[in-house]
């Protein structure tokens, strides 16, 4: 079956620190892939996707590139936030199948 | 507000009692999915409605559990006879089309059961 597997949390980081949350998948097929970001306090919020190889999503400073070789998805960022601090949640999805979701990182930024 | 909203945010239950769980999606989005999130855990999918129809009731965890959706709208989740074990955050999501497409799934807020 599909599957997804995260870094485990928690993880701790200074302000303005380096960010890298691996993310690896098994699917059978060519998912499209997810992080989802969880705020204290708030629902799941889609952060970034890919849908292809090599294809690379962007969004609030995060990276992450889809690599079909190493069946990878890993979270990067440059210089964290303390906002920054949340769950974050790597998922596959193939058609007419379920959302399959990581067990979550949980990240800290202290200032 | 246009996201996904779930009602109520909280519940505390006894042991045994049915509880029913409320979900309003987004406006036109004609797919609707349940996961449930146990402490420390991922998302567990539990059902897909395309429309008020259920293609996919395959994460419902035992027939104590149903779910309904109504003009393509509003959905309700029953627990009848909770457990302890039924105590998680149960998180709803909405999207445009569903399972034919790519496209994006917009979560609730959750609504956190506890059963004592």
């Amino acid at each position: 079956g599909n599957s997804v597997t995260q870094m485990e949390g928690p993880v701790t980081l200074s302000e303005e620190a380096f960010l890298t949350i691996n993310c690896t998948y098994t699917a059978t097929g060519y998912p499209s892939l997810f992080w989802y970001v969880q705020y204290p306090g708030e629902g799941l919020q889609l952060l970034l996707k890919a849908t292809k190889a090599d294809d690379k999503g962007s969004n609030k400073g995060f990276e992450a590139t889809y690599r079909k070789e190493t069946t990878s998805f890993h979270l990067e960022k440059g210089s964290v936030q303390v906002s920054d601090s949340a769950v974050y949640f790597c998922a596959l999805y193939l058609l007419d199948e379920k959302l399959t979701f990581g067990t979550g990182t949980r990240l800290t930024i202290i200032p | 507000g246009a996201g996904v909203s779930q009602s109520p945010s909280n519940k505390v239950t006894e042991k045994g009692k049915d509880v029913e769980l409320r979900c309003d999606p987004i406006s036109g989005h004609t797919a609707l999915y349940w996961y449930r999130q146990r402490l420390g855990q991922g998302l567990e999918f539990l059902i897909y409605f395309q429309g008020n129809s259920a293609p996919d009731k395959s994460g419902l965890p035992s027939d104590r559990f149903s779910a309904e959706r109504t003009g393509e709208s509003v959905s309700t989740l029953t627990i009848q006879r909770t457990q302890q074990e039924d105590s998680a955050v149960y998180l709803c999501a909405s999207s445009l089309v569903g399972r034919t497409s790519t496209d994006t799934q917009y979560f609730g807020p959750g609504t956190r059961l506890t059963v004592l």
